[in-house]
């Protein structure tokens, strides 16, 4: 299993402005993916954040608007850039500690963008 | 592009019912996981289903995998109040090394 501390819990920010939400494990994972969730709808995955390599993108999500850094096995940070009102939504990171086991989430990042 | 999809959308049930949830998905998997979300809460596994014709039993929740079919089914059994919540399922086909969420199901038990 894994426990996930994922802050801030939420925010409130003003357009064109930047934030970065920090999520830490309790094990080492290899594995982490931060998912946005738009109100009512379902979890759209941004990107998939190795320890020693590049995130990759999910189409429609670029490293400019989103960087993520993975600078060790249990923590990562996703950077939600030069926000607009589109950005307001949840952001949840998670983790997978082994292939085929189900993955474990943070409590999510509620971010509103004024 | 991989697509999982969910039926009904919304489901409104009265207690002591019974009733399905169903999850499609266009691609090869072996694995599926059921998750629930209540609302302002983040997500909690139910299932994991790693192979075809995998049963998992909780309480009043059945969950299957038919990966010829490439469906799963989500069984509620005598629904009551405590299950209102979001329902969603999710594939990470192999090889893709992500988990692709269904579009999930809201439901809402009525006393």
């Amino acid at each position: 299993s894994a426990v996930i501390s994922q802050k801030p819990s939420r925010d409130i920010c003003q357009r064109g402005t930047s934030l970065t939400i920090q999520c830490q494990v309790d094990s080492q994972v290899t594995m982490m993916f931060w998912y946005r969730q738009q109100p009512g709808q379902s979890l759209t995955l941004i990107a998939t954040a190795n320890q020693g390599s590049e995130a990759t993108y999910e189409s429609g999500f670029v490293i400019d608007k989103f960087p993520i850094s993975r600078p060790n096995l249990t923590f990562s940070t996703l950077t939600v850039s030069n926000m607009s009102p589109e950005d307001s939504s949840i952001y949840l990171c998670s983790v997978s500690p082994r292939a085929d086991e189900k993955l474990f989430f943070g409590s999510g990042t509620q971010l509103s963008v004024l | 592009e991989l697509k999982v999809e969910q039926n009904p959308l919304f489901l409104s049930m009265q207690e002591g019912k019974n009733y399905t949830i169903y999850c499609n998905y266009s691609t090869t998997s072996d694995r599926l996981y059921w998750y629930r979300q209540d609302p302002g809460k983040s997500l909690e596994s139910l299932f994991v289903l790693l192979s075809n014709g995998a049963v998992k039993q909780e309480g009043r929740l059945m969950a299957s995998l038919d990966t010829k079919a490439r469906l799963s089914t989500l069984h509620i059994t005598a629904a009551v109040h405590d299950l209102s919540a979001t329902y969603f399922c999710a594939v990470d086909p192999p090889g893709t090394y992500k988990y692709i969420f269904g579009t999930g199901t809201r439901l809402k038990v009525l006393a």
